[in-house]
């Protein structure tokens, strides 16, 4: 069964200090994974997915199959990162979500 | 392109009534998925489809309903609404399997009441 846990509901830090999100995945299969970004009173939209290898916005996020992970990180957190962030692992037919974490940047 | 539209935005049904909340999209996209999203418990999958004429159950269908007579719409019919059902729904598309990009509705907040 697909499984994925983010383990911390709500995370605070300082605006320049680095940002770590922790999600971690169960799959019997190859993964595909996903970080999803919602500012306030905007919809969900993709922010990376680990395939790209892409930096958006500053944000990176490595897979790593042997602790099953895939956190995503910031050197510098800016007052304007401060979303719900959802770590997700895709399927054959469907996405499966975590639960969430909450980025708060403190100015 | 409008992407993924839902209508409407805001719902406020007592408990027994009926409605359907609207979802279409403008990509062509084959996947559509309706998720709920409970504050501490992130999305959870109700229903989904794979095509005009196919869908399955997601995570939590109990109450609703769903069909796909056409590739753009995907309505979610919620019968005999409970208190329970008061959430934050969300449509969304991909152009094909779980493995690619989710484009996701602006939502509909519902209360019952």
């Amino acid at each position: 069964a697909q499984r994925v846990t983010q383990p911390e509901k709500l995370l605070s830090v300082f605006k320049g200090a680095p940002v770590e999100l922790k999600c971690n995945y169960s799959y019997s299969g190859s993964p595909e994974l996903f970080w999803y970004v919602q500012y306030s009173r905007q919809r969900l939209q993709l922010l990376l997915r680990h395939i790209s290898r892409e930096s958006i916005k500053g944000f990176t996020a490595d897979l790593n199959k042997g602790e099953t992970s895939f956190h995503l990180k910031k050197p510098f957190a800016q007052e304007e990162d401060s979303a719900m962030y959802y770590c997700a692992l895709g399927g054959y037919q469907k996405v499966t979500f975590g639960t969430g974490t909450k980025l708060q940047v403190i100015p | 392109n409008a992407g993924v539209t839902q209508t409407p935005k805001f719902r406020i049904l007592k408990i027994g009534q009926s409605m359907t909340l609207q979802c279409t999209q403008d990509m062509n996209h084959n996947y559509m998925y309706w998720y709920r999203q409970d504050p501490g418990m992130g999305l959870k999958l109700i229903y989904y489809s794979v095509g005009a004429g196919i869908t399955d159950k997601g995570e939590v269908p109990n109450g609703y309903n769903v069909s796909r007579s056409t590739t753009e719409d995907f309505p979610l019919r919620l019968e005999l609404a409970a208190p329970s059902q008061t959430s934050v729904y969300f449509c969304a598309s991909s152009y094909t399997t779980g493995f690619y990009e989710q484009y996701f509705g602006p939502g509909t907040r519902l209360t019952v009441t």
